[in-house]
């Protein structure tokens, strides 16, 4: 069965650099998304995509963010400059469509980021 | 505005007794509801979704879920518990309205007992 893909498993980070994650989703999925789980809380929204360009984000979201599809696999999303409270599981999902309840969401299997 | 609540943080079963998992849903809309499982350093796997067929839905491992409007429910249950089934559950309302926002329960911990 096809799947999210994501690298790095685990990313070790000092507190202003830049990190990168990397997301591979289903080929035919159109729609990319990106969660995040700080541990021990909630999994919260961070940004929705479709057709190259970001369709929902979250106050979370701000300009320290963002989101890109370079080449037409893989989706990405990068810190600029990491804080301590960037340090959480980062999900990448797709799906192949939106807004249909048919079409769930595929999670990978996730980046745990640490910001030292 | 919609929210989903997860009545439960940790939930302890013996092997072999029935499972269940609480989950209440606020919505103005008719929600598309979801169970995912994270299993210890897992990605979010689907569990089974409700879609307004069927309120009885069947899912994966056994489990199934049931999609009450009156009680605003959806419930995950499992009639008998495996050690394979210790992870943390999650339960997740997506809408038409704003269907990129997807809400997560804050999770229910199973824990199994031998």
């Amino acid at each position: 069965e096809p799947e999210v893909t994501q690298t790095p498993s685990h990313q070790v980070t000092q507190m202003g650099q830049e990190v990168i994650l990397r997301c591979v989703p289903i080929s035919n999925h159109l729609y990319f998304y990106w969660y995040r789980q700080i541990l021990g809380q909630k999994v919260e929204f961070l940004v929705s995509f479709y057709n190259n360009e970001i369709s929902e984000k979250s106050e979370i979201f701000d300009d320290q963010f963002s989101v890109e599809r370079p080449d037409g696999s893989n989706f990405t999303l990068k810190i600029r400059s990491t804080k301590l409270e960037d340090s959480a599981m980062y999900f990448c999902a797709s799906s192949l469509r939106p807004r249909d309840g048919n079409s769930p969401l595929h999670f990978g299997n996730g980046t745990r980021l640490t910001v030292t | 505005a919609q929210s989903v609540t997860q009545l439960d943080s940790h939930v302890s079963v013996s092997e072999g007794t029935p499972v269940l998992l609480r989950c209440n849903y606020s919505s103005s809309y008719s929600p598309s509801l979801f169970w995912y499982v994270q299993h210890p350093n897992k990605g979010l796997q689907l569990l089974l979704k409700y879609t307004s067929a069927a309120t009885l839905v069947k899912g994966i491992n056994g489990f199934e879920a049931e999609f009450k409007k009156s009680e605003t429910s959806f419930h995950l249950t499992k009639p008998s518990a495996h050690m394979s089934d210790a992870a943390e559950y999650f339960c997740v309302v997506s809408l038409y309205s704003s269907a990129s926002k997807i809400i997560f329960g804050s999770g229910t911990r199973l824990s199994i007992r031998p």
